[in-house]
Parts: C-alpha cells; sequence; structure tokens
C-alpha cells in the first residue's frame, strides 16, 4: 500500500533562517506531487505541484520554492522565512494520469516564525 | 472557472442529531466529487468520494450523493458522535487539470 511522510511534525524558526520541509511517498511511481499551507482556522492555499523529476508548478508567487529531486521525494525550501509564513504545510500525492482520483495527504508541519 | 462553494461554519449539534454541510459546485464537463475531514492537528483524510452523477459516497455512516440536476455534493450523517467533531472540506477534480478545487472548509462542533 501507499504511504506519505512528511518531516519535521513541528518547526519553530526565527525570521530570516532557511526552511527545508521534506515529503517522500512510498508504494507509488511517478505520482503527482502537491505542497499546501493552511493559515490557522483558514482553507487550503496550494503552493506548488508537479508531475514529474524536476517538474515544478507554482501557484503563488512568494518567498517560498519547491523541488523534486527524486521521483516520490518533494521538498519545500526557503532562503530567509518570514513572519508571514508561519502556518500549516500539508504535502499530498495523487496516482500519475489520475485526474479523477483524490489526493491522499501527509500528517503535516506545522511552523511557526519567530 | 471550477468552483466549490460550502456552507459557512461552525455547525454546532448535539450528539446522535442528524447532520448536513452543504456543498454546491461550477464545473465543465464531469468532475469528480470528494469530501475530506480534517481532525485537529492533523492532516486531511478522504472521507468519500462519487466519480459520476447520482453515484453516491459513502463512509464510516457519512454519505453524499452526487446530483448534477443541482450541482451538489452535501454531505448527511443521520447520527452525529462527539468523535466527528472535526473540520470537513468537500473537493472537486478531474477535467483536464492535475489539481483539486477545495471548498472553504465547514467546522463541525458535537456535543454530548
Amino acid at each position: 500500500s501507499q504511504t506519505i511522510h512528511q518531516w519535521p511534525a513541528t518547526l519553530v524558526q526565527p525570521v530570516g533562517s532557511p526552511l527545508s520541509l521534506e515529503c517522500t511517498v512510498e508504494g507509488t511511481s511517478n505520482p503527482n506531487l502537491y505542497w499546501y499551507r493552511q493559515a490557522a482556522g483558514r482553507g487550503l492555499q496550494l503552493l506548488f505541484y508537479s508531475v514529474g523529476i524536476g517538474q515544478i508548478s507554482s501557484e503563488v508567487p512568494q518567498n517560498l520554492s519547491a523541488s523534486r529531486p527524486q521521483d516520490r521525494q518533494f521538498i519545500l525550501s526557503s532562503k530567509k522565512l518570514l513572519l508571514s509564513d508561519s502556518g500549516f504545510y500539508l504535502c499530498a500525492w495523487r496516482s500519475e494520469g489520475g485526474a479523477g482520483q483524490p489526493q491522499h495527504f501527509g500528517d503535516g508541519t506545522r511552523l511557526s516564525i519567530l | 472557472g471550477n468552483s466549490v462553494t460550502q456552507m459557512e461554519g461552525p455547525v454546532t449539534l448535539s450528539e446522535e442529531a442528524f447532520l448536513t454541510i452543504n456543498c454546491t459546485y461550477t464545473a465543465t464537463g464531469y468532475p469528480s466529487l470528494f469530501w475530506y475531514v480534517q481532525y485537529p492537528g492533523e492532516g486531511l483524510q478522504l472521507l468519500l468520494k462519487a466519480t459520476k452523477a447520482d453515484d453516491k459516497g459513502s463512509n464510516k455512516g457519512f454519505e453524499a450523493t452526487y446530483r448534477k440536476e443541482t450541482t451538489s455534493f452535501h454531505l448527511e450523517k443521520g447520527s452525529v458522535q462527539v468523535s466527528d467533531s472535526a473540520v470537513y472540506f468537500c473537493a472537486l477534480g478531474g477535467g483536464n487539470t492535475d489539481k483539486l478545487i477545495f471548498g472553504t472548509g465547514t467546522r463541525l462542533q458535537v456535543f454530548p
């Protein structure tokens, strides 16, 4: 069966520090991968998605970037964090080619910026 | 473009009450529809889905029917429990997009 792992679960970082959040998927090949952010008490905002290695689509211009160095690895990064980057970050995957299929989410990373 | 509209929350119910959370959509073509549930501090879990008109998705006592004539996918449960307290998201996918369109979420609070 397929599983998705995100880490760390929680992170506290000072303003201006770098960020690296990692997401890996097991049990499937060439999945679509997604990064979302959820502000406290709010809905989901799609940040980036990828349909293959090295292919990244950015949905919102901002202080973050994403990379997909391997088929089942998706990384969210920042060179300098802002206070507004605080939130709950969720990674998700979906089967390749399954436009009508659901996405499956990780447990999320709660990021607090001080 | 495609969109999903959910009823505003919070929805507050007593245990064993009947639940309805409304979801309507706008889409071209024949989308798939989903309900996700998010418990406090956790990621989203797929609750149920329907891929074509008149399909009924069901799971854990929750049901939703894909109504093309009313462009709706309302979530229902006959008798809610305190453990159902969570945020529920309606979502739409399919067609020529790789993305899901999510509603804004509806918080459900169930009291004993």
